[in-house]
């Protein structure tokens, strides 16, 4: 367990679907991340956030909304995804932007579009 | 960029064997940082080395950096069947608006090991 949990772990939508994944974390920390994981590519850094203010968007398509409600929630909400956007979703926190910090990850949501 | 390059690809070993890790990347860094991931799962952090540093220790892992190379290795000693898993280096990409302090990590394609028991 490493203190960020991710639900749901697996979701499967068509293409005209609207869903939302969910990311929280009980460490106290101030910066959220959201990562793409795709088979065969590296680790591709999505959004970040850091005390709820977002302070990247990696060019990431529209279809794809983040939302920072506090430091400790932070949810991805999609809608008219394509079938290239089927991969693992990851959640990251730490202690805040400072690189000196490790990032504590969520185990990830499998996402599945058809 | 300064992404991570690991090298191999693909390692397969015996149990009780030692897994050697290499990572190369491109621009000048202050901190590495290397992850382990199982499969489907999410990346747990393992150890950070700074660049003022040579050689750092954790349990059975052994991380070096050669700055001057541009490179980094993870060593992992007297493997056991539960080390198989994808191995990822990170370096940092400087956020220009945050004075260069703050900054994203990012990860290279991996090391994926397999300890055979």
């Amino acid at each position: 367990e490493t203190g960020v949990t991710q639900t749901p772990r697996h979701l499967v939508m068509g293409m005209t679907n609207k869903k939302s994944l969910k990311c929280e974390q009980h460490l106290g920390h101030n910066a959220m991340y959201w990562y793409k994981q795709s088979a065969k590519k590296p680790l591709e850094l999505m959004f970040v956030y850091n005390f709820k203010e977002q302070t990247e968007n990696n060019s990431v398509p529209s279809r794809f909304s983040p939302e920072c409600p506090n430091s400790s929630h932070l949810f991805l909400h999609l809608h008219t995804l394509q079938p290239e956007d089927s991969a693992l979703y990851l959640c990251a926190s730490s202690q805040d932007l400072s690189q000196f910090y490790e990032q504590y990850f969520g185990p990830g949501t499998r996402l599945t579009v058809t | 960029s300064q992404q991570g390059e690991e090298d191999p690809q693909a390692l397969s070993i015996q149990e009780g064997e030692n897994a050697t890790m290499n990572c190369s990347y491109k621009t000048s860094i202050n901190n590495l940082q290397w992850y382990r991931q199982n499969s489907g799962r999410g990346l747990v952090h393992l150890i950070l080395i700074r660049s003022n540093e040579r050689e750092k220790h954790s349990g059975r892992l052994r991380v070096t950096l050669d700055t001057s190379k541009k490179s980094s290795s993870l060593l992992i000693t007297a493997s056991r069947a539960a080390d198989t898993a994808s191995y990822f280096c990170a370096t940092v990409a400087s956020l220009l608006n945050y004075g260069g302090s703050q900054g994203n990590l990012i990860f290279g394609k991996g090391t994926k090991l397999s300890v055979k028991p």
